[in-house]
């Protein structure tokens, strides 16, 4: 079965300072993957989107990047982290069936910047 | 523009009784629908899916959502709640494999 492994669970980062949240998946090969972001009593903000390896889609303009080294591993950056960084971030995965791209998620970080 | 809206912020209901999370979307090709639940401090996880053919879907957990398509509506429904349902739910619409739009969510709460 697949599984998706998301760390570091929680973080704390003063204002300035660098991010690398990492993502993997198991059990799937080729999968399409991720990031999200969710505000406090906010829905899910889709940040990054990746099809392949070296493959990234960038849905919102912001600090962050993204990157994919190897098939099943998805990577979220930032050089120097802001305030408004702070939020629950969640990688997902899903395969192709046609239309039917149901996804399933990772069990988050929680970054908070001071 | 495509979209999806949870019309309740936070709903309150016994244990015990029964439960209906209202889901609108506006797209306007036949909709691919989904309902996830998260946990406080979790991630997502998929309660169930509409692609085509009948109506009334079933899903994990005893819940079941029922698609029609002249109300552009995906109410969730469970027939007797338990504590273990507080949590938060949403309610999304897939476009295409870069494109899910998500509800704000609904959170529910479990009165003793």
């Amino acid at each position: 079965s697949q599984t998706i492994h998301q760390w570091p669970a929680t973080l704390v980062q003063p204002v300035g300072s660098p991010l690398s949240l990492e993502c993997t998946v198991e059990g799937t090969s080729n999968p399409n993957l991720y990031w999200y972001r969710q505000a406090a009593g906010r829905g899910l903000q889709l940040l990054f989107y990746s099809v392949g390896i070296g493959q990234i889609s960038s849905e919102v303009p912001q600090n962050l990047s993204a990157s994919r080294p190897q098939d099943r591993q998805f990577i979220l950056s930032s050089k120097k982290l802001l305030l408004s960084d702070s939020g629950f971030y969640l990688c997902a995965w899903s395969v192709d069936r046609g239309r039917f791209y149901e996804q399933y998620f990772g069990p988050g970080t929680r970054l908070t910047v001071t | 523009a495509q979209s999806v809206t949870q019309p309740d912020i936070h709903i309150t209901v016994s244990e015990g009784a029964s439960l209906e999370l209202r889901c609108n979307y506006s797209y306007g090709a036949t909709p691919y629908l989904f309902w996830y639940v998260q946990s406080p401090g979790q991630g997502l996880q998929l309660l169930l899916k509409y692609f085509s053919g009948d109506t009334l879907v079933q899903g994990i957990k005893g819940f079941e959502a029922e698609f029609k398509r002249s109300q552009s509506s995906f109410n969730l429904r469970k027939p007797s709640v338990h504590w273990s349902d507080a949590a938060e739910y949403f309610c999304a619409v897939v476009l295409s494999a870069s494109k899910i739009i998500f509800g704000s969510g609904t959170r529910l709460s479990i009165r003793p």
